[in-house]
């Protein structure tokens, strides 16, 4: 069974760089087939997907938030981290990371996911 | 982007009943749509995939219908334990969008 896990500093002040890593256990990050995404779920919002990386290195990011967004991989850590800048109040969320699958006749599914970490932005 | 919309935002039904709740893209997706139920302080859980396949584990009571732009989710013979939320996500863009949630009580 795979599983996720957040980590991660939970208050970062505004105009900072937001930085978590999820760590995968039960299965190899580098496995075909997989993408790994991070999704935050705004308050009194819905569901925001934030972007994905594959484990060649490949990205690929919502346009929404595009400029401030980095993800990458450790194969060796089975880890991957998102890092977003000059974060502001609005990027106060629950962060989550979750396996994108793109096989066996699911067409980008999120299929395993962590069980998230509060981050607040505020001074 | 494309615009989920689900309805209603929020419904109540007794154990054994039988809901329907829609999700609307704002353009074509074909069958790329996948539904999640949520409980407060959990992760999503997902429950169908392109449309109308049922995720491996997921009781036979949900069930998934549509393609194009109209899209169902029907939970047949409620369980108290089905109470949550529910999203639907398109994967036809490769800027991945969700709706904003069916709050189902029981």
């Amino acid at each position: 069974q795979v599983q996720l896990q957040e980590s991660g500093p939970g208050l970062v002040k505004p105009s900072q760089t937001l930085s978590l890593t999820c760590t995968v256990s039960g299965g190899s990050i580098s496995s075909g087939g997989f993408y790994w995404s991070w999704i935050r779920h705004l308050p009194g919002k819905g569901l925001e997907w934030i972007g994905y990386i594959y484990y060649t290195g490949s990205t690929h990011y919502n346009p929404s938030l595009n400029s401030r967004v980095s993800i990458s991989v450790d194969s060796s850590k089975n880890q991957f981290s998102l890092k977003l800048s000059s974060v502001t109040a609005a990027d106060t969320a629950i962060y989550f990371c979750a396996r994108d699958n793109d096989s066996s006749g699911h067409y980008h599914t999120f299929d395993f996911w962590g069980q998230g970490t509060q981050v607040t932005v505020s001074s | 982007d494309i615009q989920m919309t689900q309805s209603p935002s929020s419904l109540s039904a007794s154990v054994g009943d039988r809901v329907t709740m829609t999700c609307r893209a704002s353009q074509r997706i074909n069958r790329s749509l996948n539904w999640y139920q949520q409980k407060p302080g959990k992760a999503p859980k997902l429950l169908i995939y392109t449309a109308s396949s049922l995720e491996n584990g997921v009781p036979s009571r949900f069930s998934g219908s549509g393609s194009g732009t109209d899209f169902t989710l029907t939970i047949s013979g409620l369980q108290p334990e089905d109470s949550a939320t529910y999203f639907c996500q398109q994967s036809y863009s490769s800027a991945y969008t969700f709706g904003q949630g069916t709050k189902l009580e029981i």
